[in-house]
C-alpha cells in the first residue's frame, strides 16, 4: 500500500535574508522551550531556549519569541546562510526534570 | 567532552534477529533518554532513566524493546526479535538533572531490518 509520510513544513529562504520559523505548543503549563536544530545525517543540536518568564531571548544570529497568550514560539534566525539548511524542532516541557515533548519539525532551505 | 556516543553508526540486519544499540552519556549526566525517529511518526521518546533506574518507559513499542543502564556511563536499546518495521533512527541523548532541561543527543543508529 502506499505509504503516508511526516510531511514537514518547508521553509525556503534566500541567503542572506531572515527566516521565521514557527512553533504551536500543546501545554499551556510548560515554562520551558528549547530550539534544536538537526543537519541531514546528525542528532538534534541545541540552538536556544527561553523560560515562560521571558517573552523574548537572542543569541548569536537567533532570536526566539514566545506569546503564552497564543501558545506560540517562534524562531527568527538573522542573514540566513546556506549552512543553517537543517530541520528546526521546538520542545517544550512543564517542570525541571519532565521530559521534553517535541514538535514535528520545519524544514529550512536555503537558496543561495 | 565527546559528547553522547552512540554505537553502531548503522546497522543491517535481517528480520528475527536480536539488535543491540549501544550508547555512552556525557560524563556526570544523570538523566538518559532513548529516541526513535521516522517520517511517518517523527521523533518519538522510548524510554528514559535517572541514575540509571528506569523512569519511564510508556513509549516502549512492544515487549520486543527492552533497555538496560547498567552503571552511569552505559546504556542498552535492544530489539529481539528485530522486525522490518523497527527501521529507524535511534538516538540517545543525555542531560545534567537540576540543570536547564536541556538534552544533548547522540549522532544517532541508524537501523534497517531487512
Amino acid at each position: 500500500g502506499e505509504s503516508v509520510g511526516l510531511h514537514l513544513p518547508t521553509l525556503s529562504v534566500q541567503e542572506g535574508d531572515n527566516s521565521i520559523i514557527n512553533c504551536a505548543y500543546s501545554n499551556s503549563a510548560s515554562d520551558y522551550f528549547i530550539w534544536y536544530k538537526q543537519e541531514s545525517g546528525k542528532g538534534p543540536q541545541f540552538i536556544i531556549d527561553i523560560r515562560s518568564n521571558m517573552d523574548k531571548r537572542q543569541g548569536q544570529r537567533v532570536t526566539v519569541l514566545l506569546n503564552k497568550t497564543v501558545k506560540h514560539l517562534s524562531l527568527q534566525i538573522a542573514a540566513t546562510q546556506p549552512g543553517d539548511s537543517a530541520v528546526y524542532f521546538c520542545a517544550e516541557a512543564n517542570s525541571g526534570n519532565t521530559p521534553l515533548v517535541f514538535g514535528k519539525g520545519t524544514r529550512l532551505s536555503v537558496i543561495a | 567532552d565527546a559528547g553522547v556516543i552512540q554505537s553502531p553508526r548503522h546497522e543491517v540486519t535481517e528480520m528475527g534477529q536480536e539488535v543491540t544499540l549501544r550508547c555512552k552519556p556525557i560524563s556526570g549526566h544523570d538523566y538518559l533518554f532513548w529516541y526513535r525517529q521516522t517520517m511517518m511518526r517523527g521523533l518519538e521518546l522510548l524510554i528514559y532513566f535517572n541514575n540509571n533506574v528506569p523512569i519511564d518507559d510508556s513509549g516502549m513499542p512492544e515487549d520486543r524493546f527492552s533497555a538496560k543502564m547498567p552503571n552511569a556511563s552505559f546504556s542498552t536499546l535492544k530489539i529481539q526479535p528485530s522486525e522490518p518495521r523497527d527501521s529507524a533512527v535511534y538516538f540517545c541523548a543525555s542531560r545534567l538533572g537540576g540543570g536547564k532541561n536541556i538534552q544533548y543527543f547522540g549522532a544517532g543508529t541508524r537501523l534497517s531490518v531487512l
